[in-house]
């Protein structure tokens, strides 16, 4: 059963990076099949998409967010991984990694990290 | 980018009762290859989301047969035949037809009456 686990500080300076990596169990990174993706949750908001990846592909970007994220893949070490630049409080939220099919984008979850931006 | 907008933003009913939920897309969600790349999630409270369906109408596996799905184009209904008080939660639909951006509607809450 594919698992979903997303790590990385709680706790990030403003105009700092916020990094975090997303480790995938149960099922393989390898495959193009399925895009890797971060999402996050504002506190007692909605869901906000911030991109993704595929294994061999062209990572694409909520332009909202183009200019300050990166999100990379590591096919040997089974993570991918997310680094937004320049953080603000407005950053602060539950950031999740999910997998999804190609036409579908989005279907299994992690369990999320909260991640709050402060001095 | 394509904006979802679901109704109502909160949702009161009684055990055993039906529940519905509107989707409405700003531009049709039909892909070339057929599909309308809908997708409904529920997240319970302290959970993350979990998806009940995909492709407007397909259940996910062990999602309850009280779900349903329903719609093309740019509207779209989930609909609970008989609400259980495992339900309670908040309810997302999203479209993952166009990208990027991936996008949700802002949520229905859906609590006892």
């Amino acid at each position: 059963q594919l698992q979903l686990q997303e790590s990385g500080p709680g706790l990030v300076k403003p105009s700092q990076t916020l990094s975090l990596t997303c480790t995938v169990s149960g099922g393989s990174i390898n495959s193009d099949n399925y895009y890797w993706s971060w999402i996050r949750q504002h506190p007692e908001k909605g869901l906000e998409w911030i991109g993704h990846i595929s294994y061999s592909g062209t990572p694409s970007y909520n332009p909202s967010l183009k200019s300050r994220v990166s999100i990379s893949i590591d096919t040997s070490k089974t993570h991918f991984s997310l680094e937004l630049n320049s953080v603000t409080a407005a950053d602060t939220a539950v950031y999740y990694c999910a997998r999804g099919s190609i036409g579908s984008k989005v279907d299994s979850w992690g369990q999320g990290t909260l991640v709050t931006v402060s001095s | 980018d394509v904006v979802m907008t679901q109704s109502p933003l909160s949702l009161s009913v009684t055990l055993g009762q039906p529940a519905s939920f509107s989707c409405r897309s700003s531009q049709s969600l039909l892909y070339s290859d057929g599909n309308s790349y809908l997708s409904w999630f529920q997240q319970r409270p302290g959970q993350s989301p979990r998806r009940l369906l995909y492709k407007a109408s397909n259940r996910d596996s062990g999602v309850p047969d009280r779900f349903s799905g329903s719609g093309s184009g740019t509207d779209f209904t989930l609909t609970i035949s008989g609400v259980e008080a495992e339900d309670v939660g908040i309810y997302y639909c999203m479209q993952g037809t166009y990208w990027a951006p991936v996008t949700f509607g802002q949520g229905t809450r859906l609590e006892i009456k």
